[in-house]
């Protein structure tokens, strides 16, 4: 079983739309928790870190349940700039591992 | 500050052929991890070292041996290269405060004919 599950799409939304995205992880003495987005051939960055009492970030909220083990991603008010492949990662008990989730693909259309 | 670096970006490989990837980082971070990244599969670790001086396995660390030089170096090799190499490899290190950020550098992009 993989650590990280996430659905792949590709998510195909107008300019304007909510869209979320879901994660699931396997190990439930997991740590920390963290959304990346990854533009086409580039390397991942950092868009928020994940916390137990949910948080958000402009158009950006994400939200982690421990007991389901279930992590999400809700934008709001897509823009074209959107576009890109969001990864969900998971930092392992002991601090050292991060486990990827595959990704889930969003294209945000005019 | 140029965060973390890679060299090559680019490299083809004949198979059976040896190279080495080369990461380092200015932000004295004491985590670093080698990760590939091929198509639908999201990111692998290869290798990590915790700290200067140690290095551990990841998910995927057959056919790759790992260096740490010192702090700011962690390098990557490969001792006899297989078409199953073909893949993107990202160098990362780690901030160390409870942020847990990880930075990546823009990766290599390696084919192995």
């Amino acid at each position: 079983r993989k650590e990280v599950e996430q659905d792949p799409g590709p998510f195909n939304v107008p300019e304007g739309a909510t869209v979320a995205f879901n994660c699931t992880y396997s190990n439930s003495a997991s740590q920390s928790f963290f959304w990346y987005r990854q533009d086409c051939r580039k390397e991942p960055k950092l868009l928020m870190s994940v916390y137990s009492s949910g948080n958000e970030d402009g158009r950006f909220t994400a939200q982690l349940n421990r007991a389901s083990q279930y992590i999400s991603l809700l934008i709001r008010d897509s823009k074209l700039s959107d576009s890109a492949t969001y990864l969900c990662v998971v930092l392992s008990y002991n601090f050292n591992k991060f486990y990827f989730g595959s990704g889930t693909k969003l294209n945000v259309k005019p | 500050n140029a965060g973390v670096t890679q060299t090559p970006k680019f490299q083809v490989l004949k198979t059976g052929q040896s190279m080495t990837l080369q990461c380092a980082q200015d932000m004295n971070h004491n985590s670093m991890y080698w990760y590939r990244q091929d198509p639908g599969m999201g990111l692998r670790l290869i290798y990590y070292s915790a700290s200067e001086g140690t290095t551990d396995k990841g998910e995927v660390p057959n056919g790759y041996n790992v260096s740490r030089l010192n702090k700011r170096e962690f390098s990557l090799r490969l001792e006899s290269a297989a078409p199953s190499q073909t893949s993107v490899y990202f160098c990362a290190s780690k901030d160390s405060s409870s942020y847990n950020e990880q930075f990546f550098g823009p990766g290599t992009r390696l084919t192995v004919l």
